[in-house]
């Protein structure tokens, strides 16, 4: 079945960038999606990619995305701390909302002063 | 322009009861999807609806369904609830036709069972 991986944790210091990796293993993933959750709260669409993309830029938000290896990261330039969230990334095999998306478990980002 | 919203926020229950929650979408969107979110399985597609059809269904056993009504709200039913059933349960609501799947979610209603 499909499957979404990403590490549990990720430390960084303020002002400092920030890395949030995903490997998916559908190769029919059409759409990739990040997304915020703040403690209490729901989840935030961030930013999405095309499957035929290698990279979006969005403000301090970067995607990169590496078909060939399945792999996705999300770059946050000047990471403050309100960036302090759990991060997901997701993939949809199809747009229009008919299929729902598989999500990976989360990556914390922790913010040092 | 108002958020998804979700009622109630929070629900207590007992096992064996049986449960509603309710989801406003964004207005405009006509699709509503359903999510599971526990520490230990992550965030799990329940089912999506599009102009009061079930589109998808994601792996959850018959006591879990839902349904859409005319003006896009939804509502998801819990049946014979279990221990395993306490979880944030989130709705998120899209355009749901053609491109990107953007969508957007409410804040949960977090179900405890006892």
């Amino acid at each position: 079945g499909e499957d979404v991986e990403q590490s549990l944790f990720l430390s960084v210091r303020e002002g400092d960038s920030s890395v949030i990796n995903c490997t998916y293993t559908d190769s029919s993933s059409t759409y990739l999606y990040w997304y915020k959750q703040e403690p209490g709260a729901g989840l935030q669409l961030l930013t999405y990619i095309f499957s035929n993309m290698d990279m979006k830029q969005d403000q301090r938000l970067t995607v990169l995305l590496n078909k060939k290896d399945k792999h996705l990261s999300l770059r946050i330039a000047d990471t403050q701390t309100g960036d302090s969230a759990i991060y997901f990334c997701a993939e949809s095999d199809s747009g229009g909302g008919a299929d729902g998306l598989t999500f990976g478990k989360g990556t914390h980002l922790i913010i040092q002063p | 322009k108002a958020g998804v919203t979700q009622t109630p926020r929070y629900l207590i229950k007992t096992r064996g009861q049986q449960v509603t929650l309710s989801c406003s979408p964004i207005s405009g969107h006509r699709s509503v999807s359903w999510y599971q979110q526990t520490p230990g399985q992550g965030l799990q597609f329940l089912f999506e609806y599009f102009s009061e059809t079930q589109r998808n269904k994601g792996n959850f056993p018959g006591r879990f369904s839902g349904r859409q009504f005319s003006n896009s709200r939804s509502e998801m039913n819990v049946s014979t609830l279990e221990l395993g059933d306490s979880a944030l349960y989130l709705c998120a609501s899209s355009f749901g036709a053609g491109g990107p799947n953007e969508q957007f979610f409410g804040p949960g209603t977090r179900l405890t069972v006892l």
